[in-house]
């Protein structure tokens, strides 16, 4: 079946860096996702993309759906402590609402003062 | 955004009792809705596609019997641990889309269950 590499697993970072997480397939999607969950409840909508190449920026997110349809990637920048939960990729294989989410592993992000 | 809502939030039960999460899409309707399955520090694992008025597909591996899921209206899906076991315990979310063009997935707030 499909699978979503995602990296790193986890980071530490310092408040006011910037952050890069992506996210690989070993087959192509049409829609690409990106969603932040806290903890305890559920996975947060953060970006959605709907091109192959297409950049979108969310506030201080920004994703990029890979040119090979197999990758994305999401970029915050100047982080904060709010930033601070698990990140997922989900990908599509086409559109529509009967269409299955399939998501990454997750990378952790944890940010220091 | 859409607002998907999960009840209850948490829920202890006894081992082999049955219970009851809902999943309502508050302010669209869905024909569609998925439910998901999440271990500690884990990614979302996919359980089953539920359908308005027609039976729900089940991913392999996940027992049919054992999470009984209805469709009963398009706002409203419900999701049956029956007979739970420890095992059982775990974080279920469920997910609807609002919209077939883009395919953007919705989520609750998600379900605790905890099986003495």
């Amino acid at each position: 079946g499909q699978q979503l590499n995602q990296s790193p697993q986890s980071m530490f970072i310092q408040e006011g860096e910037d952050v890069s997480m992506n996210c690989t397939s070993s087959s192509i999607f049409n829609t690409w996702l990106w969603y932040k969950q806290d903890p305890g409840e559920g996975p947060v909508l953060l970006i959605a993309l709907y091109k192959a190449g297409e950049l979108t920026s969310n506030g201080r997110l920004t994703a990029q759906f890979g040119i090979t349809r197999k990758d994305s990637f999401l970029n915050i920048s100047a982080s904060i402590p709010s930033d601070v939960g698990i990140y997922f990729c989900a990908g599509r294989p086409y559109t529509g609402t009967a269409s299955k989410l399939t998501f990454g592993t997750g990378t952790r992000l944890q940010v220091t003062l | 955004g859409a607002v998907v809502s999960q009840h209850p939030s948490r829920v202890i039960c006894k081992s082999g009792t049955s219970v009851k999460i809902e999943c309502r899409s508050l302010d669209f309707q869905a024909t569609t809705m998925f439910w998901y399955r999440q271990f500690p520090k884990k990614s979302l694992m996919l359980m089953a596609t539920s359908n308005e008025g027609s039976k729900a597909t089940y991913e392999q591996g996940v027992e049919k019997d054992k999470f009984l899921i209805n469709h009963a209206s398009l706002t409203l899906s419900t999701l049956t641990v029956t007979s739970a076991h420890p095992e059982d315990s775990s974080f279920y979310i469920c997910s609807a889309s609002r919209d077939a063009n883009t395919g953007e997935l919705f989520f609750g707030e998600g379900s605790r269950l905890t099986v003495l």
